[in-house]
């Protein structure tokens, strides 16, 4: 059981508007920023997102946000290379652990 | 460009050990603290230990403390996993990973290597 609830999925079309969601709590989300990583056929994880800021060379469909003890990844204009993994983390301060939420598969239909 | 290439692993039995490596290029090494995270077959991901820049600090998730050690070089750019009492469960592809300071003033996983396949089987 992953400290973090995430979707198991999700899916759009081309063009479409995609909000994945990561449910925690005051230990966790609550209180530390969220990042959001994504895995493509189970190939190296890549940093999509840090809290709501965009590491350098990720396309800016993707946003992120957070409001109470969810956090969300937006993405804008699906694309078809968008299709993947998508995984939340942070530090949660009960369990002095990084957690991850369970992963959300994102299908472009 | 960033680079973490891992290396180490293999086929192990249970009770056996096994040493992963990780070089790291690209970025100043010793400036970060660095971790590794797994991935058990069609499973999500879990954090398993991370080091503060000069290897001063350590934290390990519960499943593994006890037989697991990280530890660095960083004169060879290089992190390491010290894994023994290997277990079935550690079964896994093992990634290598950089945390970021970002402005924001929180820490974040930031590049990836491509991973190393741990398999404990008899």
């Amino acid at each position: 059981q992953s400290a973090l609830t995430q979707e198991a999925s999700v899916s759009g079309t081309v063009g479409q508007k995609v909000t994945l969601s990561c449910s925690g709590n005051s230990n966790n989300i609550g209180s530390y920023a969220v990042g959001w990583q994504q895995q493509i056929s189970h190939g190296a994880p890549k940093t999509v997102m840090f809290g709501n800021s965009l590491p350098s060379g990720i396309p800016d469909r993707f946003s992120g946000s957070k409001s109470g003890t969810t956090a969300s990844l937006t993405i804008s204009g699906l694309q078809p290379e968008d299709e993947a993994d998508y995984y939340c983390s942070t530090w949660d301060s009960r369990l002095s652990a990084w957690v991850f939420g369970g992963g959300t598969k994102v299908t472009v239909l | 460009e960033v680079q973490l290439v891992e290396s180490g692993g293999g086929l192990v039995q249970p009770g056996g050990s096994l040493r992963l490596s990780c070089a790291a290029s690209g970025f100043t090494f010793s400036q970060y603290w660095m971790t590794w995270v797994r991935q058990a077959p069609g499973k999500g991901l879990e954090w398993v230990a991370n080091i503060s820049q000069d290897g001063s600090e350590k934290a390990f998730v519960d499943s593994v403390k006890g037989r697991f050690t990280i530890s660095r070089d960083n004169a060879k750019n290089s992190l390491y996993l010290q894994m023994s009492t290997l277990r079935d469960e550690d079964t896994a592809v093992y990634y290598c990973a950089h945390f970021r300071l970002h402005s924001s003033g929180y820490y974040f996983f930031d590049y990836w290597g491509q991973g190393t396949l741990v398999t404990v089987s008899s």
